[in-house]
């Protein structure tokens, strides 16, 4: 069974302190991994797809990168307005349609 | 462009009672989705559609149905709405790309729309 597990749950930074998000993932093959961003009250804004190991992409203080078992998304310098759910989900080989969503990692970050 | 948009924001239902849920998307995008959204759930895909006038099960499609006469819209109804159908319902939709080996294919990021929040007492 295809597996997607966030860690932490919940993260409270200080602003300008940096951290990372993980999304570790079993599957049988993957095809992609998103990270979406989900700020309460309104649907998950897509950040990012990475389709292979190695590969990273940067959008303002917002860096994901992939391995074969597990992405990370860093925060660098974090401002109060980055807080917001964050979301990983898979999309598997063989299955062309279907997100496996992780339950999230909640991030607050405090001025 | 409005992107995904769904009605109604907010719904209280009774036990037993019916509605539908209006998806539409302006992106004219082949693929079109159903989740729910509950605390330390997750989303979870309910149905989905590839394409005007299809639809499949998702996760957990029991005791909804869905249909897509349009391609620009997609409905999710409840036919006798539970307590356990309280939760919040998201639609999204996704382009559908032709793939390295030729075959449609949708490798591109789903668009989601703003929600619905449905209770049922």
């Amino acid at each position: 069974e295809d597996q997607v597990t966030q860690s932490p749950e919940a993260l409270r930074l200080q602003e300008g302190e940096s951290s990372s998000l993980n999304c570790s993932y079993t599957v049988s093959g993957l095809r992609g991994l998103f990270w979406y961003r989900q700020d309460p009250g309104k649907g998950p804004e897509f950040l990012f797809t990475l389709y292979s190991a190695g590969e990273e992409k940067e959008k303002e203080r917002l860096k994901a990168t992939l391995t074969k078992k597990e992405s990370f998304l860093h925060i660098t310098a974090p401002k109060p307005e980055d807080s917001a759910t964050y979301l990983c989900a898979v999309q598997v080989t063989g299955s062309n349609y279907k997100l496996t969503f992780g339950k999230g990692t909640l991030l607050t970050v405090n001025p | 462009n409005a992107g995904v948009t769904q009605t109604p924001k907010f719904r209280v239902l009774k036990t037993g009672q019916s509605m539908t849920l209006l998806c539409a998307q302006d992106m004219n995008h082949e693929y079109m989705y159903w989740y729910r959204q509950d605390p330390g759930m997750g989303l979870r895909l309910i149905h989905y559609s590839v394409g005007e006038g299809t639809t499949a099960k998702g996760e957990v499609p029991d005791g909804y149905n869905v249909s897509r006469l349009k391609k620009q819209n997609f409905l999710l109804g409840l036919e006798s709405a539970a307590p356990s159908q309280t939760s919040v319902y998201f639609c999204a939709s996704s382009y559908s790309g032709v793939g390295t080996s030729g075959r449609i294919t949708s490798y591109n990021e789903q668009f989601f729309g703003p929600g619905t929040r449905l209770t049922v007492l």
